[in-house]
């Protein structure tokens, strides 16, 4: 029961460019969104969060919106650069759960 | 200086083995967990502790258990290894037990049953 889904399995981009990330969720319970970021071979890294009360949130490069009606969240990253080049999991958690749930990742390549 | 590391970085072993895998963070942290990484890719919540106390157990096989000597480490046995547990497993930190608490990763123990 895939709670989190992240369609794309792989993106390419030029550098410069807009990548934009999508997550889709299926548990009306969550509302707590986060953006995790994986280089080859290390763990994932915390990049980017957004509540439920709210429906942007902005760090340099990266801004996460949330559309709650639509249970959909995105990670645009803006200028893209190589170095952005990693998979990028959606998570989410809810309620009294103290748990993340995890989507599968997508794999962004940016090209030079 | 590794805020997050686990001991060993790969692990290759035959079925039926018992192995352990270690975890120590220097984060000053009080939560921990240990997640799998499938064939699929899923990053799957195994267990948590906080301050030593198990607060998520989730349906895995009773042929894992964790242990939580101190709040800096969180250590996971395996008995009677099969070869679905070949997998990638992550530790994580956190201050404290909140979803919303940032979770730093270890770098991962990729496990291999033959």
């Amino acid at each position: 029961d895939q709670q989190v889904k992240q369609n794309s399995p792989s993106l390419s981009v030029q550098e410069g460019r807009i990548s934009i990330l999508n997550c889709d969720y299926t548990n009306s319970m969550f509302d707590y969104f986060l953006w995790y970021k994986k280089y080859p071979a290390e763990g994932p890294t915390f990049l980017i969060s957004i509540s439920s009360i709210k429906d942007k949130n902005e760090d340099g490069r990266f801004t996460v919106f949330l559309n709650k009606s639509a249970k959909h969240l995105s990670l645009h990253i803006v200028p893209s650069q190589p170095g952005d080049s990693a998979v990028y999991f959606c998570a989410a958690s809810g309620g009294s759960n103290y748990k993340l749930t995890f989507g599968k990742g997508t794999l962004l390549t940016v090209n030079p | 200086d590794t805020a997050v590391s686990q001991t060993p970085k790969y692990l290759v072993t035959q079925m039926g083995n018992d192995k352990s895998i270690k975890c120590e963070q220097n984060l000053g942290h009080d939560t921990m967990y240990w997640y799998k990484q499938d064939s699929k890719k899923f990053l799957k919540i195994m267990f948590s502790y906080n301050n030593k106390e198990l607060i998520i157990n989730e349906t895995v096989p009773n042929r894992f258990s964790p242990k939580s000597p101190d709040k800096a480490h969180l250590n996971l046995h395996i008995n009677s290894l099969e070869l679905g547990d070949s997998a990638v497993y992550f530790c994580a930190s956190s201050a404290g037990p909140g979803a919303q608490e940032t979770q730093y990763f270890g770098p991962g123990t990729r496990l291999l049953v033959l």
